[in-house]
């Protein structure tokens, strides 16, 4: 079946410092993948659709250029959290729908875990 | 899209079926309804998906009410490894159409 590759899975860094990560589609090109952020406890919050070729659009509240976001082939998008600090600390999940397109689940990455010290 | 409703969180024995309910009153005729689970510190998984008539696959069937109002996530034989986050999600059916998250359910499996 249809699998997203997320990576890096776990990454602690120094505040200050912008961080990126990826999420690719491996088996099936993907023009739109989601970007979702997860704090403990809660579910997942979307925050932007990446889009192939194009800019992505942001969810109401998401600093676009705190978190940007780039989708520069049909497999790959990236999340670049910049000048990261510890507040920006959480479970980073993509997703991508289905080759098939439309009637059609989306497929979730296993989710980057950021710590920001 | 449509708000849905669930539990909050739900107790089953292991080897029972686990029966997770999900309202979406406001369902509009072209939404579907879409089950995912999320395992502790993983991402989502896909279950099942339906819009009207019933559904059964490997993992669950979806029973889906004639008015479309509500469903259940039926688990025949949950397991330990069932213990997840069960998220109901209502949806127009169209490519790069996202999935917005409700709390979902706390399903404990327990021995």
């Amino acid at each position: 079946g249809a699998v997203v590759s997320q990576h890096p899975s776990r990454v602690i860094c120094k505040s200050g410092t912008s961080v990126k990560i990826e999420c690719r589609s491996l088996d099936f090109q993907a023009t739109t993948m989601f970007w979702y952020r997860q704090f403990p406890k809660q579910s997942l919050m979307l925050m932007a659709t990446s889009n192939e070729g194009s800019k992505a659009t942001y969810e109401q509240g998401v600093e676009k250029d705190k978190f940007l976001i780039n989708h520069a082939s049909l497999t790959l998008s990236t999340l670049t959290v910049t000048s990261a600090h510890p507040e920006d600390s959480s479970f980073y999940i993509c997703s991508a729908p289905g080759p098939q397109g439309g009637n059609q689940p989306q497929h979730f990455g296993d989710g980057t875990r950021l710590s920001i010290l | 899209d449509a708000k849905t409703t669930q539990p909050t969180s739900m107790d089953c024995a292991e080897g029972r079926a686990a029966n997770l309910p999900c309202n979406h009153s406001t369902i509009s005729g072209n939404e579907y309804v879409y089950w995912y689970r999320q395992i502790h510190s993983q991402g989502p998984q896909y279950i099942i998906h339906g819009l009207k008539n019933n559904e059964t696959n490997e993992m669950a069937s979806l029973i889906i009410t004639e008015d479309r109002k509500s469903s259940t996530l039926i688990l025949p034989h949950a397991t330990l490894r069932d213990t997840a986050v069960y998220y109901c999600i209502v949806r127009v059916d169209e490519y790069g159409n996202k999935l917005v998250f409700g709390a979902g359910t706390i399903l404990r499996v327990k021995s």
